[in-house]
């Protein structure tokens, strides 16, 4: 079975500094992975996902198969950045999209 | 842009109860989802739904059921409420073009067992 990992619960960064939250994940197959996030009082929305390459809001992450990690990294934070963030995963195959989650980082941005 | 429904925001339901959770989407989606949100445990799938009529226990299934007698439509049901039922649920719908399609949540329904 699948398993996502994010090791930190909380982590508080200031503005303009730069920010990586950690995911790592266990899938014997070929994942897709996503970061979705969740501003306070808004609905859970996906952020970005690997197969797009894309840098969205000034974040990027990176699927590294050989560390089995998908970390999110932006250059220099803002404060409307601060949410809740969740790694999650997708198995290969007829899964029908569902989504195995981490344990979620609440990142802060402080002025 | 897809919406996904569910009707009420905020609950509250006394120990024993039968409570009905309802979600509603408007894309026409196969693939819809009931989630518990809970801190430091992140999202928990308990339920999905693949086509009407259709369900599959997520990991996390004791104590609940559900119901997808349309399409657009699906209800998460708690046969008998205790308070470890106490949380927030997110239903979530996805299309099944591919599995690199984001799955559409919902606002969460956040759920109280006194």
């Amino acid at each position: 079975a699948q398993r996502v990992t994010q090791p930190e619960k909380l982590l508080s960064v200031f503005k303009g500094a730069p920010v990586e939250l950690k995911c790592n994940y266990s899938y014997s197959g070929s994942p897709e992975l996503f970061w979705y996030v969740q501003y306070s009082r808004q609905r859970l929305q996906l952020l970005l996902r690997h197969i797009s390459r894309e840098s969205i809001k000034g974040f990027t992450a990176d699927l590294n198969k050989g560390e089995t990690s998908f970390h999110l990294k932006k250059p220099f934070a803002q404060e409307e950045d601060s949410a809740m963030y969740y790694c999650a995963l997708v198995a290969g195959g007829t899964s029908y999209g569902k989504l195995t989650f981490g344990q979620g980082t609440i990142l802060t941005v402080h002025p | 842009d897809v919406k996904v429904t569910q009707s009420s925001r905020y609950l509250v339901k006394r120990t024993g109860e039968k409570v009905f959770l309802e979600c509603v989407q408007d894309m026409d989606h196969e693939n819809m989802f009931w989630y518990r949100q809970d801190p430091g445990l992140g999202l928990r799938l308990i339920y999905f739904s693949y086509d009407v009529k259709m369900k599959e226990k997520g990991d996390i299934p004791e104590g609940y059921s559900v119901s997808r007698e349309k399409k657009e439509r699906f209800s998460l049901i708690l046969e008998s409420a205790s308070t470890n039922q106490t949380s927030m649920y997110l239903c979530a719908s996805h299309g099944r073009t591919a599995s690199n399609q984001p799955q559409h949540f919902g606002d969460g329904t956040r759920l109280s067992i006194l």
